[in-house]
């Protein structure tokens, strides 16, 4: 168990639906990162936050929001769902501060996003 | 640009076997951290290492063993006497040394079926 928690663990929606994706860090973690997998595009990074403010931005579509609340756990909004957004989303947590780079991150089991 | 290139996308052996996973990074900077995933079948994702671009120490834990060599940009990890529960998916990625997010850049992943 690596002490992330990702709810729910599998969800199915259909197109033009929004949903929201819930992840809570391991105890002490600060920063947050949210990946997408898919078969057609691997595992891709999508948005990283660290206490509560946004450090970095990957190929994340419009439609996709996401934040990190003050009891660190973060949330990842995804609107006008398409066929193409079915994928399993990740969240990763870990101690990383100022310089982030060199901690490892820690994932959660993830979420299974189906859209019909 | 970084990126990650598993060039082997499956492999299979038979129980006992040694086997080699192959990994190929191309950065700019200086200070980069190396890592290895394993997606076991039920779908989580698992940490197994971390290298910086600094130590080229070859590492060895238990059946499982990595080899860092800068001068070819690659990270390879080597399992001996490969087992069933060795069956995965493995991934190796990349995150930036000194910058404030450790995003990873992943490669796209060896499927590892090891047969009874």
């Amino acid at each position: 168990d690596s002490g992330v928690t990702q709810t729910p663990k599998h969800l199915i929606t259909a197109t033009g639906q929004r949903v929201t994706l819930r992840c809570s860090p391991r105890s002490g973690d600060l920063s947050v990162y949210w990946y997408q997998q898919s078969l057609d595009q691997g595992l891709q990074f999508l948005i990283h936050y660290y206490n509560g403010e946004e450090r970095a931005k990957g190929n994340i579509l419009e439609r996709f929001s996401a934040q990190q609340f003050p009891d660190l756990h973060s949330e990842l909004n995804l609107s006008s769902l398409e066929l193409g957004d079915s994928a399993l989303y990740f969240c990763a947590s870990s101690t990383s501060g100022q310089f982030a780079g060199g901690t490892e991150a820690f994932f959660g089991q993830g979420t299974r996003l189906t859209v019909v | 640009a970084q990126k990650v290139t598993q060039a082997q996308t499956e492999i299979s052996v038979v129980e006992k076997e040694d086997v080699t996973l192959d990994c190929v990074y191309e950065t700019r900077d200086t200070t980069y951290y190396l890592f290895w995933y394993k997606q076991p079948p039920s779908g989580e994702l698992v940490f197994l290492i971390r290298r910086n671009s600094f130590d080229e120490q070859n590492e060895i834990s238990g059946r499982y063993s990595w080899n860092f060599q800068k001068s070819t940009s690659s990270f390879n990890f080597t399992i001996t006497a490969s087992q069933v529960v060795d069956s995965a998916v493995y991934f190796c990625a990349l995150t930036h040394g000194s910058s404030n997010t450790g995003k990873l850049i992943f490669g796209q992943g060896t499927t590892l079926q090891v047969k009874p």
